[in-house]
């Protein structure tokens, strides 16, 4: 299995500013990959961060709102730009194993006031 | 457009019942399907899962069934626990490069009871 640790645990932010969260695997793994999810609503997919390249950005996402970075094979960010409260989520980083597993970190709680 | 559907948004199932959840996809081309368990504040937690290519997966107390035909799949739990209760949610994934590109039911609360 995978541990991944997510920091902030949670936050409440002002509209209008940012918030960068952290996700740190205590292995190595190519992809890595950021979810949301919504008040009552199911995970939904942001993007594919993979390391040395650029992120792939799902439908609806987009590189200005939610920059990633990913500098190596075991940590990358996620950025929640110029808030507003329809940001208001748990923000998920998850990482697929060799085993054809993907796990979860524990979420990043974001109220945005 | 939602392609993978968990129509019951919860179930209510005494100790040592059986608990079955289910789940509808629409998208034939999906490869690779997972379950996991989520607890209130907590991220979710992988339970189990089956490939396209098999129609039942078992561990433990969990057992996943695929129908293709039908695009259906259902969790069994055997024997129900009060600790199985949680937020259960179905997934999806064309699998290979894709594999960890997930597509999420809005998930079953279950609630089992003494």
């Amino acid at each position: 299995s995978a541990v991944i640790s997510q920091k902030p645990s949670r936050d409440i932010c002002q509209r209008g500013t940012s918030l960068t969260i952290q996700c740190q695997v205590d292995s190595q793994v190519t992809m890595m990959f950021w979810y949301r999810q919504q008040p009552g609503q199911s995970l939904t997919l942001i993007a594919t961060a993979n390391q040395g390249s650029e992120a792939t950005y799902e439908s609806g996402f987009v590189i200005d709102k939610f920059p990633i970075s990913r500098p190596n094979l075991t940590f990358s960010t996620l950025t929640v730009s110029n808030m507003s409260p329809e940001d208001s989520s748990i923000y998920l980083c998850s990482v697929a194993n060799s085993g054809n597993t993907i796990y979860f970190g524990e979420g990043s709680w974001l109220t945005v006031v | 457009d939602q392609q993978v559907k968990q129509n019951s948004p919860s179930l209510s199932v005494q100790e040592g019942r059986i608990s079955i959840l289910n789940c509808d996809y629409t998208n034939s081309m999906f490869d690779y399907f997972l379950w996991y368990k989520k607890y209130p504040a907590e991220g979710p937690t992988f339970l189990i899962s089956i490939s396209s290519i098999k129609d039942k997966n078992e561990d433990g107390r969990f057992t996943v069934f695929l129908n293709k035909s039908a695009k259906h799949l259902s969790l069994h739990i055997v024997p129900s626990q009060p600790g199985d209760s949680a937020v259960y949610f179905c997934a999806a994934s064309f699998g290979g490069s894709t594999l960890g590109r997930l597509y999420f039911g809005r998930g079953t609360q279950l609630t089992v009871w003494p």
